[in-house]
């Protein structure tokens, strides 16, 4: 079955702890992404990558960081630096000129 | 002014009821347009995705796309207690990045 698994659903956080939420796709698809949900706000987004070794800032990236060493995963660091780091995360594929496809989310929280 | 703006919702109509849910967006340039639906602790599916003016359909599912007005609507016919969730609309200026609007919460009462 093909389709972006994030992992875990749950998370939790201690003060000044940095966490990675994990996204792999079997899709083969050459773009990944990061977004944010919170509750009555729309999707806002981290970080992107197009290629293997390359990514891209997002609107709201800072306390945030990426890496992109295989095609099939894009795992996202968030560090100490973000200061309101509850929310829903979300993690998407695509291939050029075609949607989105999304995961279903990690739910991180602060202890 | 931003980008995408979304009529918030919530929206609460009978079982059967024909449900439209919208968009405005600002940005001429936006070429493709999404609509998305999240249930609850889900991610995001793709309902309908479209890049001309005029009516898509698929099923019970009508995406309208009126670039003159820069508007985009989403109908749901006969709709069903399964619609309730949340309504998102996506917007893509030809490259990578989409915007989304806040979203419509929707509930369909048996």
């Amino acid at each position: 079955d093909g389709g972006i698994t994030q992992s875990p659903k749950y998370l939790f956080r201690k003060e000044g702890q940095n966490v990675t939420l994990s996204c792999e796709q079997n899709l083969n698809h050459d773009a990944m992404y990061w977004y944010r949900q919170d509750p009555g706000q729309g999707l806002r987004l981290i970080y992107y990558s197009q290629i293997v070794n390359d990514f891209q800032k997002g609107d709201i990236a800072e306390g945030y960081s990426v890496s992109r060493e295989k095609k099939e995963s894009f795992p996202l660091t968030v560090t100490s630096a973000q200061k309101n780091p509850t929310a829903f995360y979300l993690c998407a594929s695509s291939i050029v000129r075609q949607p989105q496809h999304f995961g279903d989310g990690t739910r991180l929280s602060i202890l | 002014q931003k980008e995408v703006e979304q009529d918030p919702g919530p929206l609460s109509v009978p079982e059967g009821a024909i449900v439209s849910l919208n968009c405005t967006y600002s940005n001429s340039a936006f070429q493709y347009f999404m609509w998305y639906r999240q249930y609850s602790r889900k991610g995001p599916e793709l309902l309908m995705y479209t890049y001309s003016s005029g009516n898509k359909e698929d099923g019970r599912f009508t995406a309208q796309v009126d670039k003159s007005s820069k508007y985009i609507s989403l109908f749901i016919r006969d709709s069903q207690p399964s619609d309730s969730a949340t309504y998102l609309c996506a917007i893509e200026a030809g490259s990578y990045q989409l915007t989304f609007g806040k979203g419509t919460k929707l509930s369909v009462i048996p």
